[in-house]
């Protein structure tokens, strides 16, 4: 069955270390990657994409995040989180199965220390 | 724009009630969605509409119908739900472009927090 996994829930950081969170999917055909953000008390919103092309991909507020086929891998990146990225970070595949579904990973939810 | 509107923000039902979540969006996109998603989990698909047609039905129990009237629209309606179906109801929406969507991104409106008691 196809599956998205998020290795970590929860990710303490002070400001100004770096940030890397890992995505993993299990799905052999073609696909599309996302990850979302959502902070507290508001709706989720895209902070970058992967179609096709260049693999890695640049978001809003700082953030890429690196397609690797081989490993099945779409993990986000941020060289130096501030206190305003506390959120919960949701990575999601894109599949075609019948009709285009999306499935979600379990999300990971990041604290940022002042 | 990237705005989808939901309507209501808090809604508590009884098991025996009948109700309705609204979502509406009007950036032109014809393919719109339903998620369920539960505390500290991730949004779960329930429906996709393309073109106003159900597409995909995720195996949700009959007791939420979903209908899209027209393309901006998408409705939910709730009847006889048990206290397990308390969650946060997402609506999503995408281009649907012809060729299945592919390449759609999908725009979140903020939810609606169900509590049924």
């Amino acid at each position: 069955a196809q599956s998205v996994s998020q290795h970590n829930h929860h990710v303490i950081l002070s400001e100004a270390a770096s940030l890397e969170l890992g995505c993993n999917y299990s799905y052999g055909g073609t696909v599309n990657l996302f990850w979302y953000v959502q902070y507290p008390g508001q709706h989720l919103q895209l902070l970058l994409k992967y179609f096709s092309g260049d693999p890695l991909v640049k978001g809003i507020k700082g953030f890429e995040a690196e397609f690797i086929k081989s490993k099945f891998s779409f993990n986000l990146r941020k060289p130096s989180v501030q206190w305003s990225d506390t959120a919960e970070y949701f990575c999601a595949v894109k599949i075609r199965t019948g009709g285009f579904k999306t499935i979600f990973g379990a999300g990971t939810r990041l604290f940022v220390k002042a | 724009d990237t705005e989808v509107t939901q309507t209501p923000k808090h809604l508590v039902m009884g098991m025996t009630n009948k109700k309705s979540l609204k979502c509406e969006q009007h950036m032109g996109h014809r393919a719109m969605y339903w998620y369920k998603q539960k505390a500290k989990k991730p949004p779960e698909l329930m429906f996709v509409y393309s073109y106003e047609k159900l597409s995909i039905n995720e195996s949700v129990p009959s007791r939420f119908s979903p209908e899209c009237p027209n393309s901006s629209l998408l409705n939910l309606h709730l009847h006889a739900l048990q206290p397990e179906d308390s969650a946060l109801y997402l609506c999503a929406s995408s281009q649907g472009t012809s060729g299945g969507g592919s390449t759609d991104t999908q725009y979140f409106g903020p939810g609606t927090r169900l509590t049924v008691l």
